[in-house]
């Protein structure tokens, strides 16, 4: 059974940059997507981008200028960085692989990050 | 960005009733070429990961009961649960994933009457 687990800093300072890992269990890194989505308290999903296991990326617009994710095949994790961040960015992040269809078969519990000084 | 409406915000149907959750796309997610919709369902219990119930808008994932149908095209999607058992209490939200960025609904709360 494929399990996730995303991994960080749960306080950022405004204007710091949000460092996350997803560390994946029970099937390998490659021949996927994976997937980072957040949900602002009281706010729906929001679909943050993904990286394919090759490396390739594909960022929301409305995040783009700060976002950066990476893979690390050999710890089987991948990684997301949002830069700049404000109280806007406040959220429970996800991680989730995603199928070549865009949905996401397994997802993390979810953490929340909380950006405040 | 395609915006999907999802209705009601919150739900509560007394068990063994049926229970039905609408979504509605701001754009078609019908793709001509396949003729399949690019619409799915999930399910999130509190302290557990979100879990996928059905993809292409009408099959179900390996493991889910068959009380769970979905259906619909184009734009207007319906997620059906026949028999609502105790253990069906949860967030349920929908997700158009043809247009990038992927877009979800706000999600619903189903509750036990």
């Amino acid at each position: 059974q494929v399990q996730l687990q995303e991994s960080g800093p749960g306080l950022v300072n405004p204007s710091e940059t949000l460092s996350l890992t997803c560390t994946v269990s029970g099937g390998s890194i490659s021949g996927y997507h994976w997937t980072w989505i957040r949900q602002p308290p009281g706010k729906g999903l929001e679909w943050i981008g993904h990286i394919y296991y090759s490396g390739a990326t594909s960022y929301n617009p409305s995040l783009k200028s700060r976002v950066t994710m990476s893979v690390d095949l050999s710890q089987n994790h991948f990684s997301l960085k949002l830069s700049s961040v404000t109280a806007a960015d406040t959220a429970v992040y996800f991680c989730a692989r995603t199928l070549d269809s865009g949905v996401g078969d397994y997802w993390g519990q979810g953490t929340l990050v909380t950006v405040s000084s | 960005d395609v915006v999907v409406t999802q209705s009601p915000d919150s739900l509560a149907v007394s068990l063994g009733e049926r229970a039905t959750i609408n979504c509605k796309s701001s754009q078609s997610v019908l793709h001509s070429s396949n003729n399949k919709n690019y619409f799915a369902w999930y399910q999130h219990k509190p302290g557990q990961p979100p879990k996928l119930l059905i993809s292409w808008a009408s099959t179900r994932e390996s493991g889910v009961p068959d009380r769970f149908s979905g259906s619909g095209s184009e734009t207007d999607f319906t997620l059906t649960i026949s028999s609502l058992q105790a253990e069906d209490v949860a967030i349920y939200f929908c997700q158009q994933h043809y247009f990038h960025p992927y877009t979800f609904g706000q999600g619903t709360k189903l509750e036990i009457k």
